[in-house]
């Protein structure tokens, strides 16, 4: 067990719709991650907040969009979905925001787009 | 910005066999350097990480990894292979002063019995 908490573990929904994926990061950690896992692009990394404002950007769409409570968890929104968005989302968390500080992921969420 | 290549998308290998599997990197100094492991159905577990030092490390469930700035290669390895080893392998490159990891495009490995 990480300590870090994905819901909803799985999530099917159809194209256009908006979906919310929810991280609860480990105890202490102040840093999280976003990730989706495709079977042709593999792990792309998605966005970062640290301690409540966002600290890097990836292959993030426009589509998508991130935030940390100030209870340090975190929520990633996907927007008017489309075929191509369905994949495993994982969240990571560490305790800084460095890369010297190792990540700890969740199970994910496995989003299906009918 | 720095890239990772795992060359081997597969690998079967027999239970008790040794193992390494390769990873290179491209960074311009010595990076930060990880092996994850993924079991199906689940998120991706660190086995061990090099940040500087002893070029060898040794991680959890038996594994080790050896740095080669030479090669610009950071392979693991496990003496003998167990059955519940098969899972997916990533090796992933971060750089000091920077906050994001780049991850290979994973290796699976399948033991034979």
């Amino acid at each position: 067990d990480s300590g870090v908490t994905q819901t909803p573990k799985h999530l099917i929904t159809a194209t256009g719709q908006r979906v919310t994926l929810r991280c609860s990061p480990r105890s202490g950690d102040l840093s999280v991650y976003w990730y989706q896992q495709s079977l042709d692009q593999g792990l792309q990394f998605l966005i970062q907040y640290y301690n409540g404002e966002e600290r890097a950007k990836g292959n993030i769409l426009e589509r998508f969009s991130a935030q940390q409570f100030p209870d340090l968890h975190s929520e990633l929104n996907l927007s008017s979905l489309e075929l191509g968005d369905s994949a495993l989302y994982f969240c990571a968390s560490s305790d800084g925001q460095g890369t010297n500080q190792p990540q700890h992921f969740g199970d994910g969420t496995r989003l299906s787009i009918l | 910005a720095q890239s990772v290549t795992q060359p081997d998308t597969h690998i079967t290998v027999s239970e008790g066999a040794s193992l390494e599997l390769r990873c290179n990197y491209s960074y311009g100094a010595t990076p930060y350097l990880f092996w994850y492991v993924q079991s199906p159905g689940q998120g991706l577990q660190l086995l061990l990480k090099y940040f500087s030092g002893d070029t060898l490390v040794q991680g959890i469930k038996g594994f080790e990894a050896e740095f080669k700035r030479s090669q610009s290669s950071f392979n693991l390895r496990k003496p003998s292979v167990h059955w519940s080893d098969a899972a997916e392998y990533f090796c992933a490159v971060g750089a000091p002063g920077y906050s994001t990891l780049t991850f290979g495009k994973g290796t699976m490995l399948l033991v034979s019995p």
